[in-house]
């Protein structure tokens, strides 16, 4: 059983589109963190957010963790080519102990 | 200049032989991790170090071992491998923990047990 969902697993666009990719879970985070993971390297944190209902913009990516800083989302607009890889949630919290706990991660793929 | 590396990047290994996995920081960051990475299961946590000599374990531990007799050094032991073993494994160091962490990863050793 996973502590942290994502959804969608997978998400094949067009560039230039628009996307949104959910992190979800039944516990409270004190800390949410977005990372992206291209093949054959390890993950790069993104993003850290800890306020509910918090917004950060990096370029293109707009995080948001929701108010009862239960979920968070990651919207891209106008996606290119080198968004494509696998993006990461992690959270901790009370019920995470001091550690942070990875989703299983949303695969995503820009197409030319 | 990488702050942290990993050796091997890629190792085959036959069932019931011992292995050792190392991970190298130049960054004096206090905390280290080992992860395994699986499709479907994200990225779970092997063991984790606090400081030189301290050790504990993380959710999947069993099977593996650790060590970290100096500040730079993390090494993850598979003291008999089994196929299930076979991963993707990342280390990781971070200089706080809890809600101020923020995880650097090295670039993973690909694992393979026959």
């Amino acid at each position: 059983t996973q502590l942290l969902e994502q959804s969608p697993q997978f998400l094949s666009i067009q560039e230039g589109e628009n996307l949104t990719v959910y992190c979800n879970s039944s516990s409270v985070f004190s800390s949410l963190q977005w990372y992206r993971q291209e093949p054959g390297e390890g993950p790069v944190l993104l993003v850290t957010v800890v306020t509910g209902g918090e917004v950060k913009k990096l370029k293109r990516l707009t995080f948001q963790f929701g108010d009862a800083r239960k979920d968070s989302s990651l919207h891209i607009t106008a996606a290119q080519p080198g968004d494509t890889g696998l993006y990461l949630c992690a959270g901790v919290g009370r019920n995470y102990g001091q550690n942070f706990v990875f989703g299983p991660g949303t695969r995503l793929s820009v197409l030319p | 200049d990488a702050g942290i590396t990993q050796s091997p990047r890629h190792k085959v290994t036959e069932t019931g032989t011992p292995v050792t996995l190392r991970c190298h920081q130049t960054e004096n960051h206090r905390y280290m991790y080992w992860y395994r990475q699986d499709p479907g299961h994200g990225l779970r946590l092997i063991h984790y170090s606090y400081g030189v000599k301290d050790t504990d374990k993380g959710e999947v531990s069993d099977g593996y071992s650790v060590s970290r007799s100096k500040t730079e050094d993390f090494l993850l032991t598979l003291e008999s491998a089994t196929s299930s073993q076979t991963s993707v494994y990342f280390c990781a160091i971070s200089d706080l923990r809890g809600t101020g962490a923020g995880y650097t990863f090295g670039s993973g050793t690909r694992l393979t047990v026959v």
